[in-house]
């Protein structure tokens, strides 16, 4: 079965620039998630998407990031501008389901640098 | 609100050693609690998963953590390391309605 799949894997942009990242979940994942890593901390929850509507964007900032899931499968996350404290690995993740106990899978991840 | 505290964000041990990795939750109710691998560039995987029922919890690659409620603690064990195991491990917990929370990982480097 394909994994999680993200990208780019790298993108190196200016600040105030933007920026979009793409993720195509594993076949027949009802639940995508993207995630913000910054270095030297563990993955924070940006948005949650159950099918192509939004569950969880709590900790969205809203000002700048946006995040759509058109049908309900590929989903992109945009940052538009970007800022030198959004310089971070972007995680996508897909589950079969909403719940506790669902496992996650990853992808690889886009590294994101802003100058 | 849940929250993890993962003790060391650097461990180092020679192989063939016990690995110990410790993970403090707290949470308002029931947690449910994950163990996670990241290898370098590479996204995060499942290592075990508390839920319910047998408090000792069996994952991957020959690791095991155990639930204790009285102490908030999942620590992650694995008898013996070997090199493959170096990588960044995290520790999460989700409860209620909040989504899962990760602690901000720990660092696992083996000696040969």
């Amino acid at each position: 079965e394909a994994g999680v799949a993200q990208s780019p894997r790298y993108k190196i942009i200016e600040k105030r620039q933007s920026v979009a990242f793409w993720c195509n979940p594993i076949s027949g994942h009802a639940t995508l998630y993207w995630y913000q890593q910054i270095l030297g901390q563990g993955p924070k929850l940006l948005i949650q998407f159950q099918n192509n509507g939004v569950v969880d964007d709590s900790q969205l900032p809203k000002d700048r990031f946006s995040a759509e899931r058109l049908k309900g499968v590929d989903s992109t996350l945009k940052i538009q501008p970007a800022k030198l404290e959004d310089s971070a690995v972007y995680l996508c993740a897909s589950s079969p389901r909403t719940g506790r106990q669902e496992t996650q899978y990853f992808g690889p991840g886009t590294r994101l640098l802003v100058l | 609100a849940q929250s993890v505290t993962q003790l060391g964000s650097h461990v180092s041990v020679s192989e063939g050693a016990l690995v110990l990795l410790r993970c403090n939750y707290s949470s308002s109710v029931p947690p449910y609690l994950f163990w996670y691998v990241q290898y370098p560039n590479q996204g995060l995987q499942l290592l075990l998963k508390y839920t319910t029922g047998a408090t000792l919890v069996k994952g991957i690659n020959g690791f095991e953590a155990e639930f204790k409620k009285s102490e908030t603690s999942f620590h992650l064990t694995k008898p013996s390391a070997h090199m493959s195991d170096a990588a960044e491990y995290f520790c999460a917990v989700e409860g209620g309605n909040t989504p899962l929370v990760f602690g901000k990982g720990t660092r696992l480097s083996v000696i040969a």
